[in-house]
């Protein structure tokens, strides 16, 4: 159980272009959404956390505007790059939880933008 | 910044126990430790955590002090695939969103 889904896996586009990334939660309803951005050779680090039908908590330095996070359902999640540019290539890994449950994380999407 | 300090690397044979150390000396009442690991280029994996008492569940067994200072995540057999990062993360749960740390670089010989 507690199957979380990301898609796509890996993604490569030209710079000023949007790329949308989507979290699914497969079998079970998530109340909490979380965003994380990895760099190489770094560790994870939280962007924004989302509950269901409202809108998201980013954290100090992450930009909204660029960043946008939409939670429509308790089983998806996504996450648009808007304006992506070489420095926001990384890799980005969504987690799900649901109550008090333990996080579980997609296997990430690893972004890159020429 | 992470709260938790672990050690940047170990090493263990395949077979033995790996016993992989965490000290979280600030560590709330009401904070949970959580252990997860990460094979290159994949999400985090969820392995077990804890609030105060000793924990076991398939993958691990997980020990936390009485004082609550610091606990010790053991893997009873290792095998090559359990080689990965191990991270060791403080936190009150449910909707609270991760900080992870350095970790552990843990590798698995044969």
């Amino acid at each position: 159980g507690a199957v979380v889904s990301q898609h796509p896996s890996w993604v490569i586009c030209k710079s000023g272009t949007s790329v949308k990334i989507e979290c699914r939660s497969l079998d079970f309803q998530a109340t909490t959404m979380f965003w994380y951005r990895q760099f190489p050779k770094q560790s994870l680090m939280l962007m924004a956390t989302s509950n269901e039908g409202s809108k998201a908590t980013y954290e100090q330095g992450v930009e909204k505007d660029k960043f946008l996070i939409n939670h429509a359902s308790l089983t998806l999640s996504t996450l648009t790059v808007t304006s992506a540019h070489p420095e926001d290539s990384s890799f980005y890994i969504c987690s799900a939880t649901k109550g008090d449950q333990p996080q579980h994380f997609g296997d990430g999407t690893r972004l890159s933008i020429l | 910044d992470a709260k938790t300090t672990q050690p940047p690397s170990m090493d263990c044979a395949e077979g033995r126990a790996a016993n992989l150390p965490c000290n979280h000396s600030t560590i709330s009442g009401n904070e949970y430790v959580y252990w997860y690991r990460q094979i290159h280029s994949q999400g985090p994996q969820y392995i077990i955590h804890g609030l105060k008492n000793n924990e076991t569940n398939e993958m691990a067994s997980l020990i936390i002090t009485e004082d609550r200072k610091s606990s010790t995540l053991i893997l009873p057999h290792a095998t090559l695939r359990d080689t990965a990062v191990y991270y060791c993360i403080e936190s009150g749960g449910g909707a609270d969103g991760l900080t992870f740390g350095k970790g552990t670089h843990l590798i698995i010989q044969p």
